[in-house]
């Protein structure tokens, strides 16, 4: 089956920039999705298909895919963005929907 | 906007089905392009997608639990549900619905989760 692979855990300074990547086999063909979940919440779209962002969500979020490799950019990170970020794709050789590992941002 | 809500048992026994309904507000489950989905996350865990139904009845299940689990849709309540049979230890979780684009399969809005415990 597909298989997602995040980091589990990226580290960075308030106003730096965090990039969270997801490899899987030529991930670049697939529409990437990315949620966040902060603790006890349920997760909450923040970019879809690679990289067009839903209504309310900051211009600071982006993403690209390319290769076997896509990336959710966080631009000028608060403290408000410390959470659960999980990748997502529809892989239709196999009909079944797979989610990331997750990765956890932590803002120092 | 469209909204979700999980409701069932927060306790089942081992070897036992697991029953939850996801009610729709704000919005018709019959209208637009989307299928209604059930995803659920063990503690300290991530996210495992469980299946889907679109209104037409049609459904996808994941392959690993694909034997155990029924989605189906009741479009007069404006509700879907998830049965989940001969549960274990291991299907306690928080389980989630939500509602999914048909096309490129992103997930917006997500109900808020309820935690079903399986222990006898």
């Amino acid at each position: 089956s597909y298989v997602l692979t995040q980091p589990p855990s990226v580290s960075v300074a308030p106003g730096q920039t965090a990039r969270i990547t997801c490899g899987g086999n030529n991930i670049g063909s697939k529409s990437v999705h990315w949620y966040q979940q902060k603790p006890g919440q349920a997760p909450v779209l923040v970019v879809y298909d690679d990289s067009d962002r839903p209504s309310g969500i900051p211009e600071r979020f982006s993403g690209s895919n390319s290769g076997n490799t896509a990336t959710l950019t966080i631009s000028r990170v608060e403290a408000g963005d410390e959470a659960d970020y999980y990748c997502q794709v529809w892989d239709s050789s196999s009909d079944h929907l797979v989610f990331g590992t997750g990765t956890k941002v932590t803002v120092l | 906007q469209v909204q979700l809500q999980e409701s069932g048992p927060g306790l089942v026994k081992p070897s036992q089905t697991l029953s939850l309904t996801c009610t729709v507000s704000g919005g018709s489950i019959s209208s637009g392009s989307y299928y209604w989905s059930w995803i659920r996350q063990p503690a300290g865990k991530g996210l495992e997608w469980i299946g889907r139904i679109y209104t037409s009845g049609s459904t996808n299940y994941n392959p690993s639990l694909k034997s155990r689990v029924t989605i189906s849709v009741d479009t007069s309540k404006n509700q879907f549900s998830l049965k989940l049979s001969s549960v274990t230890a291991a299907d306690t979780a928080v389980y989630y619905c939500a509602r999914e684009e048909t096309i490129l399969n992103w997930f917006d809005p997500w109900g808020q989760g309820t935690l079903v415990t399986v222990s006898s």
